[in-house]
Formats: structure tokens, sequence, C-alpha cells
């Protein structure tokens, strides 16, 4: 059974720049979250979403960056214009309501902002 | 109040030897705290979770021990494995927000 996909792997861009980080939730999981992990904050939730919709926000830098959800099985973060202090390893990562409620997390993307 | 504070920052210790992780929190809301390890490279995996309604859980090697009184967990990691070097975090959350708060983590070195 696949885990959490997400794409890509790596991305190096320039100041000023989009980027666009894409997650695939596991199947049937119903609450999607974004982190960031950097050697200064550690590991931090970005934003989280519940049944596609947005529900906590409250980690997203700035007006910068903006996560959207449009269905199940897919999520995008985004950060326009990036700034070399964007560079981290943003992991997503997916759970269900019910039960102990582990997240599983998906291998991350490094972004590195030049 | 959100924070969970760990230590300590980094471990060394000898294979077979026993591996101890603590953690400690201020929000009475917590409710689920699972500890993850992470290697190079890789995201946080799910090694083992505890309620504040159990003192002590035991999942192979691993053990957490849960004192709610103190507001203090910790992992312990039994006859210690090179295999085991990595980074741990312990994490909290609650009911009414489901995004776990980390703590700082601990770098994990077992020397062969």
């Amino acid at each position: 059974d696949a885990g959490v996909i997400q794409s890509p792997r790596h991305e190096v861009t320039e100041m000023g720049q989009e980027v666009t980080l894409r997650c695939k939730p596991i199947s049937g999981h119903d609450y999607l979250f974004w982190y960031r992990q950097t050697m200064m904050r550690g590991l931090e939730l970005l934003i989280y979403f519940n049944n596609n919709v947005p529900i906590d926000d409250s980690g997203m830098p700035e007006d910068r960056f903006s996560a959207k959800m449009p269905n199940a099985s897919f999520s995008t973060l985004k950060i326009q214009p990036s700034e070399p202090r964007d560079s981290a390893v943003y992991f997503c990562a997916s759970s269900l309501t019910s039960g102990e409620r582990p997240q599983y997390f998906g291998p991350g993307t490094r972004l590195t902002v030049t | 109040q959100q924070q969970v504070k760990q230590s300590p920052q980094s471990l060394i210790v000898q294979k077979g030897g026993i591996s101890i992780i603590n953690c400690a929190y201020e929000n009475t809301a917590f409710d689920y705290f699972p500890w993850y390890q992470q290697f190079p490279g890789k995201g946080p995996a799910l090694l083992i979770a505890i309620r504040p309604d159990v003192s002590e859980k035991k999942e192979g090697r691993f053990t957490i021990s849960f004192n709610k009184s103190a507001k203090q967990f910790s992992l312990h990691i039994m006859d210690s494995q090179p295999g085991d070097s990595a980074t741990y975090f312990c994490a909290a959350t609650y009911t009414g927000r489901r995004a776990l708060t980390f703590g700082s983590g601990t770098r994990l070195q077992v020397q062969p």
C-alpha cells in the first residue's frame, strides 16, 4: 500500500520564483498536514486540512505561502515569491479521524532558494 | 502552552545499553503522545504512542513511561543497537487540534 507521496523530492530555485510542492495523502485518510523542518525551528506545522477544508493555518509564515486541497487525494503548497529563508524540508502527513490517529509522513521535499 | 520540551539534544550510547529521552509539556489538554524516529533524508516515522490514562506502554525494545502529574513522558530504548542511530522526536496533540507539536529532537548515536 502506497504511503504519502510528495513531489518533487528536491527543488532548487532562485529568489523571487514561484514554488509549488505537491502531496498525495494515503487513500481514505481525511486529515492532511503540511509541516516544515529547519535546523533553527525544528518541525513546525504550517497548515492542516480536514475533509479538504483548511482547519488551522496559524503556522503559515505570511501571505507568500498558500495551500490548497482541491480533492481528497491531492494538496499543494505554494510559495510566491520564494526567499532564501524559505529553504527547508517540507513534509506532508496524513491521518484518519478515528482510532489512535497516527500521522504518516511523506519523504519530504527539500527546498533550496538561492 | 503549546511547547513540548525535549532533552537531551544528543545522546551517545554503547551497543546493548539503554537510551533514555525525556519530554515535558504544559498544555493539559494534550491527550496523545507519539514518538517519531527520523533517519537522515527520510520523513519522521511513528515509533510508539501513548495516551495519558496509561502510565507505561511497551512495544518490543521501546517503552514509553508517562507521568501525568508531572506532565512528563520518556522513551526508553532497551538493548540499543547501531541501527537505532537516528533522531527521535516526542510530540503531543489533542482532540481539538490534531496538528502535532514536536519537541526539538534528540540525535541518538549507538556505538558498536
